[in-house]
């Protein structure tokens, strides 16, 4: 159980356009989902957290009109990278919590590459 | 605020060997809960384990341990007999109990380990 999907797992773009990730939990509910970006060979860092229904809080220094997140249900949440640039050439991650759970589940990542 | 610290960015060990990844984190918390993950070069975060704050029973799963000292901050883990299949990045992260954060975790930067035959 607990499985989260994510899609594409990679994705090639140029420059000036969008891109759209998706976050699936596959076999619960997910009142929570969490993103996050790993550079290479670098941590993963909180870009923004998403309840279902309501504005995702994004971290400090993250840009909220570029990163365009939509939780609208309780297994499906997106990350829009719009406009993107070389430099957001990145592993994105999501996770997704249940409940109050302190447990969270992770995605396999996607591979964004921005030409 | 919280951190952890992963002082070790590279580990290179020869199989059989025994090696120790260390993690020292900071958080004002009383309750909190700490996590060890593996990164295979696939990307993919597995979970290896939750330790909440209150809770410094060393746990041994297989081949893996941890050992947990509140009094030094401290969440060391430990990998018996290291096989091939162990290189991987760990990571060790923080994720704070207080009401308001919502279980936001913190990840240490990382340590990378080779194991060689």
């Amino acid at each position: 159980g607990a499985v989260v999907s994510q899609h594409p797992s990679w994705v090639i773009c140029k420059s000036g356009t969008s891109v759209k990730i998706e976050c699936r939990s596959l076999d619960f509910q997910a009142t929570t989902m969490f993103w996050y970006r790993q550079f290479p060979k670098q941590s993963l860092m909180l870009m923004a957290t998403s309840n279902e229904g309501s504005k995702a809080t994004y971290e400090q220094g993250v840009e909220k009109d570029k990163f365009l997140i939509n939780h609208a249900s309780l297994t499906l949440s997106t990350l829009t990278v719009t406009s993107a640039h070389p430099e957001d050439s990145s592993f994105y991650i999501c996770s997704a919590r249940v409940g109050s759970s302190y447990e969270q589940y992770f995605g396999p990542g996607t591979r964004l590459t921005v030409t | 605020a919280q951190k952890v610290t992963q002082a070790q960015t590279e580990i290179s060990v020869v199989e059989k060997e025994d090696v120790t990844l260390d993690c020292v984190y900071e958080t004002r918390d009383t309750t909190y809960y700490l996590f060890w993950y593996k990164q295979p070069p696939s990307g993919e975060l597995v979970f290896l384990i939750r330790r909440n704050s209150f809770d410094e029973q060393n746990e041994i799963s297989g081949r893996y341990s941890w050992n947990f000292q509140k009094s030094t901050s401290s969440f060391n883990f430990t990998i018996t007999a290291s096989q091939v299949v162990d290189s991987a990045v760990y990571f060790c992260a923080l994720s704070e109990a207080s009401i308001g954060t919502a279980s936001k975790l913190t990840f240490g930067t990382g340590t990378r380990l080779q194991v060689t035959l």
